[in-house]
């Protein structure tokens, strides 16, 4: 396994437009978060999913952004009508029972809305 | 409030010297867990050490040590022996309610740490 991978690692896009990001956790966890990094900042919670059900959301995720886990596999985050506001580093993270080893980060999606 | 509160902006340490980057937290939950992680340039958040609020001994992993005072609500994580290789952000999280809360990570704002050769 090599760790959790997300993709695009960037994306440019311009204002108003749709996109989406992937994220596919270790395999044998069952726990995948979704964290925004602004510039300057520490990462900011948005989502978590146990399997497939959506367990909490922040009231960052306005309701532009959507984020599903079909399957309990791997995870989508989409923004529709992107703003410049969203610019953002966009990182995943998945853990199993038992956190004291720590939630682990893909590289993220850098996104750039022009 | 901030939940989470590291006051360096920046630090400097020689290559093989120790560093100390302070981390205070706030919460009124008797079960959390701190966490510190480490992001290079790369972007990727790499996960060091944690400390559970019931954890008798300060948490330790290689050269990574974490100073829990927890009547001061402190987190303070040491790197021994610095190395280039150290040099990163470095941010200090913590999770609430680790029996049966909240599932989610609050971070501080980081401290970006410069090893110098």
């Amino acid at each position: 396994d090599t760790g959790v991978s997300q993709d695009p690692r960037h994306k440019i896009t311009k204002r108003g437009q749709n996109v989406t990001f992937r994220c596919d956790p270790i395999s044998e966890h069952n726990r995948l978060y979704w964290y925004r990094q602004t510039l300057g900042q520490g990462p900011e919670f948005l989502t978590y999913f146990q399997n497939e059900a959506q367990l909490e959301k922040s009231r960052l995720l306005s309701d532009r952004f959507s984020a599903e886990r079909p399957k309990g596999s791997f995870s989508t985050l989409e923004i529709q009508r992107t703003e410049q506001g969203d610019s953002a580093m966009y990182l995943c993270a998945s853990s199993s029972v038992g956190f004291s080893n720590g939630y682990t980060f893909g590289s993220g999606t850098r996104l750039t809305v022009v | 409030a901030q939940k989470i509160t590291q006051t360096q902006p920046g630090m400097f340490v020689q290559e093989k010297e120790a560093v100390t980057l302070d981390c205070t937290y706030d919460t009124s939950d008797p079960s959390y867990g701190l966490f510190w992680y480490k992001q290079p340039s790369s972007g990727e958040m790499i996960f060091l050490i944690y400390q559970g609020s019931y954890d008798q001994q300060n948490a330790t992993e290689g050269r990574y040590s974490l100073n829990f005072q927890k009547a001061r609500k402190s987190a303070n994580l040491v790197i021994s022996a610095s190395q280039l290789g150290d040099s990163a952000m470095y941010f200090c999280a913590m999770r609430e309610g680790i029996q049966g809360g909240s599932e989610k990570l609050v971070f501080g704002k980081g401290t970006k740490l410069t090893v110098n050769p």
